[in-house]
Order: C-alpha cells, then structure tokens, then sequence
C-alpha cells in the first residue's frame, strides 16, 4: 500500500496568512493526488483534484502543486471559514490511501 | 440535485452484522464509481471499498472476506453489508462518488456519514 504522510499535523494561523500543507507519498504517484477540506460534524469535501486542478466551486485562494512525491495545498490567504482539516488522498492505486490529515487552527 | 445519502447505522454487538445502504438522487450508481469510506472518532479517514461500473469490486485489508459492496440499480442504490463486525469497526461511515480525472479519481460528492458502533 502506498503510505501518504501529511505535515505538520497542525498549524496556527491568522486571517490573512499564506498557509501551506505537504503531502509525502511513499513512491511515485505522478499527479493522482486529490486534496480534501473537513470541518466538523461534516464530510470532506473535494478541494483539488489531479495535484492542481481546482473543483468547480472552490475558492481560487487555493491551489495544489506537485508531482511524483511530493505535494503542496497552499491558501493565499487564509478566511475564518478555511479553519478546518486537511487531507491528502492518493488515487494512483487500490487501496486509495488519505494521509493523516493537518488541522488548521486560528491563532 | 446530486446528493447521497446514507442509513442503516447504529449499535451492535461484536460478530453482528449490519446493512448500509447510500440512496443516490441526480447521477446514476451503476455509471459511477462508488465508494465507502470511514472515519473512525477523532481519526482520519480510511478507505474501505469500491464498486466500479462494471461491478468490479475491492476491499481494505481490514474488512476482506467480512464486508461486501454491492448496488441496486432499479433503486440507484449503494450497499455495504457487514459481517463479522468488531470493536474497530467503529466509525462513521461515507459512501461517495468517484469522478474521473486526468489523474484517476475524485470523491466529489459525499453522503452525510452514518455512525456505526460496534459494542457489547
């Protein structure tokens, strides 16, 4: 099975800071990597799909980049409403694995 | 409006067994790649099946030869019996849709969850 491994596993942030989250892949998985956004009580939603192509929908103050294996979600500028967890998902190979997830947190 | 939506959750007993079922509205089930996915109190999310269009399914290691997906097309329904059920079984479990993408799949749409708890 393909490992993802997430960091950090949380973050504090300010309204208006540029955050960035990376996910590790434990081998080469092109760019099959989807980018999902959790709050609580709720279920995950599709923010970025195939590494950097944004879900209709999405803010554009997010963006994916990365191939092989390594990977970034960065938000421009973080809004209240973005604090919530993060996961990456591989979609390369069955099973289709998440990482840990990274909580981002207000400061 | 695409949506999912789940029931059949609820309280049983270690080596009980339980039905899911995930109602679609808006897109077909049997055109669709279909998943569940779960979530374990205060974890990550775990991938445990698939059923493609053409009716191929695969498992998690974790549920292997204990849980089966299966669809219902007349009723645009998702399955997920489960057999054999244990303590770590525990979670709150999404169906969810798998769209294609230049690179493989995407969960976009996502039922609500259903908690399962497995407890004597």
């Amino acid at each position: 099975d393909i490992q993802m491994t997430q960091s950090p596993s949380s973050l504090s942030a300010s309204v208006g800071d540029r955050v960035t989250i990376t996910c590790r892949a434990s081998q080469s998985i092109s760019s099959y990597l989807n980018w999902y956004q959790q709050k609580p009580g709720k279920a995950p939603k599709l923010l970025i799909y195939a590494a950097s192509s944004l879900q209709s929908g999405v803010p554009s103050r997010f963006s994916g980049s990365g191939s092989g294996t390594d990977f970034t979600l960065t938000i421009s500028s973080v809004q209240p409403e973005d604090f919530a967890i993060y996961y990456c998902q591989q979609s390369y190979s069955t099973p289709e694995t998440f990482g840990q997830g990274t909580k981002v947190e207000i400061k | 409006e695409v949506q999912l939506v789940e029931t059949g959750g609820g309280l049983i007993q270690p080596g009980g067994s339980l039905r899911l079922s995930c109602a679609a509205s808006g897109f077909t089930v049997s055109s669709n790649y279909m998943s569940w996915v779960r979530q374990a109190p205060g974890k990550g999310l775990e991938w445990v099946s698939v059923i493609y269009s053409g009716g191929r399914t695969n498992y998690a290691d974790s549920v292997k030869g204990r849980f089966t997906i299966s669809r219902d097309n007349s009723k645009n329904t998702l399955y997920l019996q489960m057999n054999s059920l244990r303590a770590e079984d525990t979670a709150v479990y999404y169906c969810a849709r798998g769209t294609v993408t230049t690179y493989g799949r995407a969960f976009d749409i996502w039922g609500q969850g259903t908690m399962v708890t497995v407890s004597s």
